[in-house]
């Protein structure tokens, strides 16, 4: 089984959509979770950190359910310039690697 | 500040070369890892390291060896390149893996012939 687990897609959803990836993990001591956004052939970037209450900036809200071990991404009222491939990534061996998972690819159109 | 700087950006090798993949950061940051992404793997980590003059492997650290004699830079090298290991190669640091955000480079594009 993979450390980190996504649908990779693609979401094609229509603009003003909401829509919500999820991501699991399997080693229950792992302790901190991020969602990354890539564009097409370029490099990863933060999009946010995920906290163990939810937290929210902007149309992004990101969750995180110890119990079942995953961690969701929501985006409200989906923009065009939201298309990309959204990563989770967890981190694990002791603090010192970031796992990621392959990516679910989102595309938003008119 | 460049941030995290990448060199080549695109690279094509025979079987059985070697080559250095070159990784700079100008934020002081300790911790610096490589990654390689292929078609449906994701990001896979390869080598990594928590401060000059440590290193440690990751998921795939196979025909790869590293070193960090500086803070700064963080080169990659491939020992002996296999067709396997095309690849988009990233490099990236941080403060503290975890604590901070992680900046990525731009990645340099290999092609092994």
């Amino acid at each position: 089984r993979k450390e980190v687990e996504q649908d990779p897609g693609p979401f094609n959803v229509p603009e003003g959509a909401t829509v919500a990836f999820n991501c699991t993990y399997s080693n229950s001591a792992s302790q901190s979770f991020f969602w990354y956004r890539q564009d097409c052939r370029k490099e990863p970037k933060l999009l946010m950190s995920v906290y163990s209450s939810g937290n929210e900036d902007g149309r992004f809200t990101a969750q995180l359910n110890r119990a079942s071990q995953y961690i969701s991404l929501l985006i409200r009222d989906s923009k065009l310039s939201d298309s990309a491939t959204y990563l989770c990534a967890v981190i694990t061996g002791g603090g010192n690697k970031l796992t990621f998972g392959t990516g679910t690819q989102l595309k938003v159109e008119l | 500040n460049a941030g995290v700087t990448q060199t080549p950006k695109f690279q094509v090798l025979k079987t059985g070369q070697s080559m250095t993949l070159q990784c700079a950061q100008d934020m002081n940051h300790e911790y610096m890892s490589w990654y390689r992404q292929d078609p449906g793997m994701g990001l896979r980590l390869i080598h990594y390291s928590v401060g000059a003059g440590i290193t440690d492997q990751g998921e795939v650290p196979n025909g790869y060896n590293v070193s960090r004699s500086t803070t700064e830079d963080f080169p990659l090298r491939l020992l002996s390149a296999a067709p396997s290991q095309t690849s988009v190669y990233f490099c990236a640091s941080s403060y503290v893996l975890g604590l901070n955000e992680q900046f990525f480079g731009p990645g340099t594009r290999l092609t092994v012939l």
